[in-house]
């Protein structure tokens, strides 16, 4: 298994601002992603953070709204910016420990709660 | 596209049921199926993980099934208890990924 620390886990953020998640892993993991969960709905995958490259984003999220990082194999941090309400979610940090992709668990960080004014 | 449904949306029973929830998904071919559960504003505690070349898997009170073929998997909740209260999710990956596609969740009450 893996423990994930996420900073921070809440946060009241003015309209226009940034604000940036960091997560933290307690062992080296092969895979990152990041999620958001908009208010009374599922989970949905923003983008992989790849290790000493550009992170791999889905439909709908672009690098500028949503710059990633990932300087090594237990670190990563989301910045949501130039925020709006529509952005009050929670966001959430997921890891894969195994090296094959689709074979194992994968482990949630405990999510970071986000609320735009 | 891969699509994940559950089925109750919501559930209110007395503790000492004994449950089950749904999960549908509409490509049937998957690596594994996942299930979570998620406490009000928290992340996800991971419940049960099944590969696709099980039939289903078993942790305490918990007892989840998988059905490919017809794309399926059950969650059965033996004797439920006012902690069981929470929101359970299936997710499956996409393709040969570790990125998962989520259900629309269940919420669960159990009352005393």
């Amino acid at each position: 298994s893996a423990v994930i620390s996420q900073k921070p886990s809440r946060d009241i953020c003015q309209r226009g601002t940034s604000l940036t998640i960091q997560c933290q892993v307690d062992s080296q993991v092969t895979m990152m992603f990041w999620y958001r969960q908009q208010p009374g709905q599922s989970l949905t995958l923003i983008a992989t953070a790849n290790q000493g490259s550009e992170a791999t984003y889905e439909s709908g999220f672009v690098i500028d709204k949503f710059p990633i990082s990932r300087p090594n194999l237990t670190f990563s941090t989301l910045t949501v910016s130039n925020m709006s309400p529509e952005d009050s979610s929670i966001y959430l940090c997921s890891v894969s420990p195994s090296s094959t992709a689709n074979t194992g668990e994968l482990f949630f960080g405990e999510g970071s709660r986000l609320t735009v004014l | 596209k891969q699509e994940v449904t559950q089925i109750p949306a919501a559930l209110s029973v007395p503790e000492g049921e004994n449950l089950v929830l749904n999960c549908s998904f509409t490509d049937s071919a998957i690596y594994n199926l996942q299930w979570f559960r998620q406490d009000p504003g928290k992340g996800l505690t991971s419940l049960l993980l099944i590969q696709s070349s099980q039939r289903e898997q078993t942790s305490g009170r918990l007892n989840a099934s998988l059905d490919k073929s017809s794309g399926r998997s059950t969650l059965y909740i033996a004797a439920s208890q006012p902690g069981d209260s929470a929101t359970y999710l299936c997710a499956v990956p996409y393709k040969d990924t570790d990125k998962l596609i989520f259900g629309t969740g269940t919420r669960l009450q159990v009352f005393p």
